[in-house]
């Protein structure tokens, strides 16, 4: 299946700085990502979808000056959590699709990164 | 707004129990997914059905979507320690393609 790298896997940084959690597809082109973000016990919530190219559209609910998103190129999507607050501690995760997989939506996840702000 | 809820929250089990997790959404759904998150994972894609009333196996694994495509289930028969996970449904978030919209999971633990 395809591949989705997130990196870091984990990061805990201190109260008022930014982290930048990048999300890359390793053997496909996505032109679109999408971010999702997890509290422990907790379903995925879509934050943003990343568009290559072009402004990231934010779900209801979703500061964007808070979580900016960068879609640089076709294999790279960036989140930059900035001004963190322990608030924002959470699971952070990217998918993507397979483009051209008509009739098949399966996300490729990446492994996740769990920010803890101190 | 557009819901997806899941029940139960939580299932333990005894090594060899059967286990079923359902999911309903407040909408029709033009396909539901179910995802596998292992602890300390992420999710893993297992499955999606797209007819209705449609029904697929993955060995110990049955996948059922409802006539209205508004409810869907998962059933393990015999479960394994190795089946041990959160197990979520998903469904199209609106009519933008590759939005999901996840339901709450169900958490099951497999006791040997």
């Amino acid at each position: 299946g395809a591949v989705v790298s997130q990196h870091p896997s984990w990061v805990i940084c201190k109260s008022g700085t930014s982290v930048k959690i990048e999300c890359r597809s390793l053997d496909f082109q996505a032109t679109t990502m999408f971010w999702y973000r997890q509290f422990p016990k907790q379903s995925l919530m879509l934050m943003a979808t990343s568009n290559e190219g072009s402004k990231a559209t934010y779900e209801q609910g979703v500061e964007k000056d808070k979580f900016l998103i960068n879609h640089a190129s076709l294999t790279l999507s960036t989140l930059t959590v900035t001004s963190a607050h322990p608030e924002d501690s959470s699971f952070y995760i990217c998918s993507a699709r397979r483009p051209g997989s008509r009739g098949n939506t399966e996300a490729f996840f990446g492994q996740g990164t769990r920010l803890t702000v101190v | 707004g557009q819901q997806v809820m899941q029940i139960p929250q939580y299932q333990h089990v005894q090594e060899g129990e059967d286990f079923t997790t359902y999911c309903n959404s407040s909408t029709t759904l033009s396909n539901i997914q179910w995802y596998k998150q292992r602890p300390g994972g992420h999710p893993v894609f297992l499955i999606q059905l797209v007819k209705s009333g449609e029904v697929k196996k993955q060995k110990r694994l049955t996948f059922q979507f409802g006539e209205a495509k508004k409810n869907s289930s998962l059933h393990i028969t015999a479960t394994q320690t190795t089946d041990v996970g959160t197990y979520f449904c998903a469904g199209p978030l609106g009519n933008q393609g590759g939005k999901l919209i996840f339901g709450q999971g169900t958490e099951l633990s497999v006791k040997p």
